[in-house]
């Protein structure tokens, strides 16, 4: 069994540069979970999928996207990157949506200069 | 608003000492509480997910208890060992929140040999 994977491992963009952030989740799970974690912060809920649609949804603006394809896999695409932007990228995958055990990948470290 | 604290935010202990980590959340009207390890530049390892109708889970040396009256939890970890170096993270689902995780900001755990 494959646990969550993500790429790149870290990335640095420049303010107004658009991003796509890369998750595989783990073998059977149809749920993702996209959060953003600033150095010193504790992670802040992004968005879910669920079945290739959005399943509900943080406190974030809209230039912070994302896409569910049928093999469960994930994209998070941010636009007109921020300083404030730069983070600890966390996807996790859940067997459903209602389950409560989530299964975390590695991140992906964003740099915003 | 709904907040989750962790106290303290960082806490330095020989080795084979029991020590407790705190977490207080603002609403009882809560699913569940997890306990989470997160490594230096990592993801995310559950340790513990206790349900809102629960009061305590143990796994090995550790030990989480839950309060939802009075909005808190512990984490207590016995006999640590400098392996147990981390930090330890709460996050609480609470109730009309959908799926999201509340996370608090943490508390970092230096166990010295």
């Amino acid at each position: 069994e494959t646990g969550v994977t993500q790429s790149p491992t870290h990335l640095i963009k420049t303010r107004g540069q658009q991003v796509t952030l890369r998750c595989s989740s783990q073998s059977g799970h149809n749920t993702v979970s996209w959060y953003q974690q600033a150095l010193g912060q504790g992670p802040q809920f992004i968005f879910q999928y669920y079945r290739e649609e959005e399943n509900g949804r943080g406190n974030f603006p809209p230039r912070f996207s994302g896409l569910q394809f049928p093999n469960y896999s994930s994209e998070l695409n941010v636009n007109a990157l921020e300083l404030d932007d730069s983070a600890l990228y966390l996807c996790a995958s859940s067997l459903e949506r209602n389950t409560d055990t989530q299964y975390f990948g590695p991140g992906t470290r964003l740099t915003v200069l | 608003k709904q907040e989750v604290t962790q106290i303290p935010a960082a806490l330095s202990v020989p080795e084979g000492e029991n020590l407790v980590l705190n977490c207080s959340f603002t609403d009882s009207a809560i699913y569940n509480l997890q306990w989470f390890r997160q490594d230096p530049g990592k993801g995310l390892t559950s340790l513990l997910l206790i349900q809102s109708s629960q009061r305590e889970q143990t796994s090995g040396r550790l030990n989480a208890s839950l309060d939802k009256s009075s909005g808190r939890s512990t984490l207590y970890i016995a006999a640590s060992q400098p392996g147990d170096s981390a930090t330890y993270l709460c996050a609480v689902r609470f109730l009309g929140s959908g799926y999201a995780l509340n996370f608090g900001k943490g508390t970092s755990l230096l166990v010295t040999p």
